[in-house]
């Protein structure tokens, strides 16, 4: 398949490591955000979001983390596996508007064995 | 459940043409929103709509323009194509007036401009 991203930051971490990508977001009246995932050839896929009002949020092996007074948002995955591989995206939206996401650069995670 | 699905998944066009992509949204879904996607980027937001109007734009010219249909799928037409139009079309969905929640992607269509 074709690569997203050709020239993005990139994470590489070993097998079973925690990950951790972190986004600077631009709007301080964001009050959505969520992390997607993007695989070579595919479109974006949820992982999790969070609401303004949430500094923490967990999932089945991630957690996001908001720090609304530095705009700042990371996503932790535990125990990384190869199928983590990708480039992750966070995305910002102001809830109230018209659902349009504003996204950051995006994060290639490399995993190696 | 069938997820956002797209067609074609790729096309190839020259300079000049014009294109239409097609998107059919989320079962349960009604808002559609349409973005670009140039290698080694984010999307970018071109434009959404629901109830067969398009509700908000992003920064894109008129030759970028949309439609909805009753049955909520989406198409998207570009006119008079350039070589910067290349990129992954994604297009997304969501259902209006229910809460916070996430929209989905579909898997893009890859346009090409020779």
């Amino acid at each position: 398949g074709e690569s997203v991203g050709l020239h993005l930051p990139t994470l590489s971490v070993q097998e079973g490591d925690n990950s951790i990508i972190n986004c600077a977001y631009s709007n301080s009246a964001s009050d959505y955000f969520i992390w997607y995932k993007q695989e070579s050839g595919k479109g974006p896929q949820f992982i999790i979001d969070i609401r303004s009002n949430m500094d923490k949020r967990q999932g089945q092996r991630v957690t996001v983390l908001l720090n609304k007074t530095v705009k700042h948002l990371s996503l932790q995955i535990a125990a990384t596996q190869p199928g983590d591989s990708a480039v992750y995206f966070c995305a910002e939206n102001i809830w109230g508007g018209t659902d349009k996401l504003i996204f950051g650069t995006g994060t290639r995670l490399q995993v190696f064995p | 459940d069938a997820g956002v699905t797209q067609s074609p998944t790729h096309l190839i066009k020259t300079r000049g043409q014009q294109v239409t992509l097609r998107c059919s949204p989320k079962s349960g879904h009604d808002t559609v929103s349409w973005y670009q996607q140039a290698l080694g980027q984010g999307p970018q937001f071109i434009f959404q709509y629901y109830e067969e109007e398009e509700r908000q734009r992003g920064n894109f010219p008129d030759r970028f323009s949309g439609h909805q249909f009753p049955n909520y799928s989406s198409e998207l037409n570009v006119n008079a194509l350039l070589l910067g139009d290349s990129a992954l079309y994604l297009c997304a969905s969501s259902s209006y007036g229910t809460g916070v929640q996430p929209q989905h992607f579909g898997d893009g269509t890859r346009l090409s401009i020779l």
